[in-house]
């Protein structure tokens, strides 16, 4: 069966960094995406990789490992605005795309 | 703001009520989605229209009803609900490669999501 984990719930310190991490299980795959979203408003696209490797973008970075199913979420200098859900969704060989649950990321000060 | 709209943002309904869920998309996708959030639970996709082709997933019950009358507007018709079916449901949109209907090859931007309660 097609499967996504990720952890349900982290925390963090403010400024700190946080790695969030998701494994993924498809029938064939077609790029892995990352979205963020706030209690109660909609999941914003934050990053989509199809290769192996780490994309930079400013704060945030998400690697790709597509030999070990493997994903993660890199989040640096955190700030309280950064508190949010972090949904990890990968897409399958009929680019349908399977969710996780998504991470809770508390921040404290 | 996405440029995706939902109404209403909440809805509570009786179980034998008829309700409709609205989603209207501004960006010119050719792709909408609607989807089911869970407390805890991973996104469930319920349905999609993709040029013009409506794509369902079989395991929807027949109380959930799209209709999709152009590019930018989707609707959810809800009929019967039972308490369970409470949940966020959120629209999408995305622009698709012509000819691969259902293809989630570009990133999808979410309406804020209507926040149901059935009684």
């Amino acid at each position: 069966g097609q499967n996504i984990d990720q952890p349900t719930e982290m925390t963090a310190t403010e400024g700190a960094i946080v790695q969030i991490n998701c494994t993924y299980q498809t029938s064939g795959f077609n790029g892995l995406f990352w979205y963020q979203q706030h209690a109660g408003e909609a999941p914003t696209f934050l990053s989509y990789n199809v290769l192996d490797g780490l994309e930079e973008k400013g704060r945030f970075s998400s690697f790709l490992s597509r030999s070990k199913g493997y994903s993660y979420l890199l989040l640096k200098e955190l700030q309280m605005k950064d508190s949010a859900s972090y949904l990890c969704a990968a897409a399958d060989s009929n680019y349908q795309l399977i969710w996780g649950a998504g991470t809770k990321l508390i921040i404290k000060p | 703001e996405t440029g995706v709209t939902q109404t209403p943002r909440h809805l509570v309904m009786g179980m034998t009520n008829k309700k409709s869920l609205k989603c209207e998309q501004h960006l010119g996708h050719n792709a909408m989605y609607w989807y089911k959030q869970s407390a805890k639970k991973p996104l469930e996709l319920m349905f999609v229209y993709s040029l013009e082709e409506r794509v369902e997933n079989n395991s929807v019950p027949s109380r959930f009803s799209p209709e999709c009358p152009n590019s930018s507007h989707l609707f959810l018709h809800l009929h019967t609900l039972q308490p369970e079916d409470s949940a966020l449901y959120l629209c999408a949109s995305s622009h698709q490669p012509e000819g691969l209907a259902g293809v989630s090859y570009n990133e999808q931007f979410f309406g804020p999501g209507t926040r149901l309660t059935v009684l």
